[in-house]
C-alpha cells in the first residue's frame, strides 16, 4: 500500500507554545488529506479535510484559529496546534487519499502531550 | 447524517477460531467499503476494500458486503492473538467526499 509519512511520532510541550505536525505522502499525490483525533479507547474523529492549495474544511466545534491546516503541495499536509493546553493531549493522525478507488491510507500518528 | 454502526465488543474468539466482526451503515449510496485495523496506540492499517457484492477473499481475511441490506462484514479465518485488535470499518459514499468510519469493535483473541 501507499505511505504517509508523519512526525513527529510523539512530542511534549510546555502549555502556551505551539506544536506542528507534518504529513506526507511518500509515493503517491494526494489532493486530499485528512487530519483526526482520537482520545484514549474511544473512535477516530475528524478534525478537518485539507485540499491542496485551498483553504480547509474544519468539521464542527473544531476551532480553526487553534488547529492550522496548511496544504501546500500535493504531498505535504501540516497541523499546528497553536497555544496548545493540556485538554488538546492526544493522539494526531493524518490520512491521505489515493486513486480512484478512494484508498484511504494514515500516518503512524503523533501523541501530543501537554503540560 | 450518514452513520455507521459496529458492535463495539469486546469480541473475544479463542485462537484458531473465526472471527465475525459486522458493519451496518445508513447511506444508500454508499460505494466502497473498507476494514481497517487499529493496535493500541497505533494507526488505523488498512486490510480489506470492497465494492461490489459478494465476498472478496485476501489469505485470512474475507470480506462480505450486502448493498440491499446495507450490510458488510469482515471474517477472521484461523484468528491468532496477533490478531487482537480494534477493526473499524469505514464507508464512502461519493467520489471525492469524506469516509465515514464507525467507532470500531476491539477484536481480543485468546490463546
Amino acid at each position: 500500500g501507499a505511505v504517509v509519512s508523519q512526525h513527529p511520532s510523539w512530542v511534549i510541550c510546555k502549555s502556551g507554545t505551539s506544536v506542528k505536525i507534518e504529513c506526507r505522502s511518500l509515493d503517491f499525490q494526494a489532493t486530499t488529506m485528512f487530519w483526526y483525533r482520537q482520545f484514549p479507547k474511544q473512535s477516530l474523529m475528524l478534525m478537518a479535510t485539507s485540499n491542496e492549495g485551498s483553504k480547509a474544511t474544519y468539521e464542527q466545534g473544531v476551532e480553526k484559529d487553534k488547529f492550522l491546516i496548511n496544504h501546500a503541495s500535493l504531498t505535504l499536509s501540516t497541523l499546528t496546534v497553536t497555544s496548545a493546553h493540556p485538554e488538546d493531549s492526544s493522539f494526531y493522525i493524518c490520512s491521505a487519499r489515493q486513486g480512484a478507488h478512494e484508498k484511504l491510507f494514515f500516518g503512524s500518528g503523533t501523541q501530543l502531550s501537554v503540560l | 447524517q450518514k452513520e455507521v454502526e459496529q458492535n463495539s465488543g469486546p469480541l473475544s474468539v479463542p485462537e484458531g477460531a473465526i472471527a465475525s466482526l459486522n458493519c451496518t451503515y445508513s447511506d444508500r449510496v454508499s460505494q466502497s467499503f473498507f476494514w481497517y485495523r487499529q493496535y493500541s496506540g497505533k494507526s488505523p492499517e488498512l486490510i480489506m476494500s470492497i465494492y461490489s457484492n459478494g465476498d472478496k477473499e485476501d489469505g485470512r481475511f474475507t470480506a462480505q458486503l450486502n448493498k440491499a441490506s446495507q450490510y458488510v462484514s469482515l471474517l477472521i479465518r484461523d484468528s491468532q492473538p496477533s490478531d487482537s485488535a480494534t477493526y473499524l470499518c469505514a464507508v464512502n459514499a461519493v467520489y471525492g467526499q469524506n469516509f465515514v468510519f464507525g467507532p470500531g469493535t476491539r477484536l481480543s483473541v485468546l490463546p
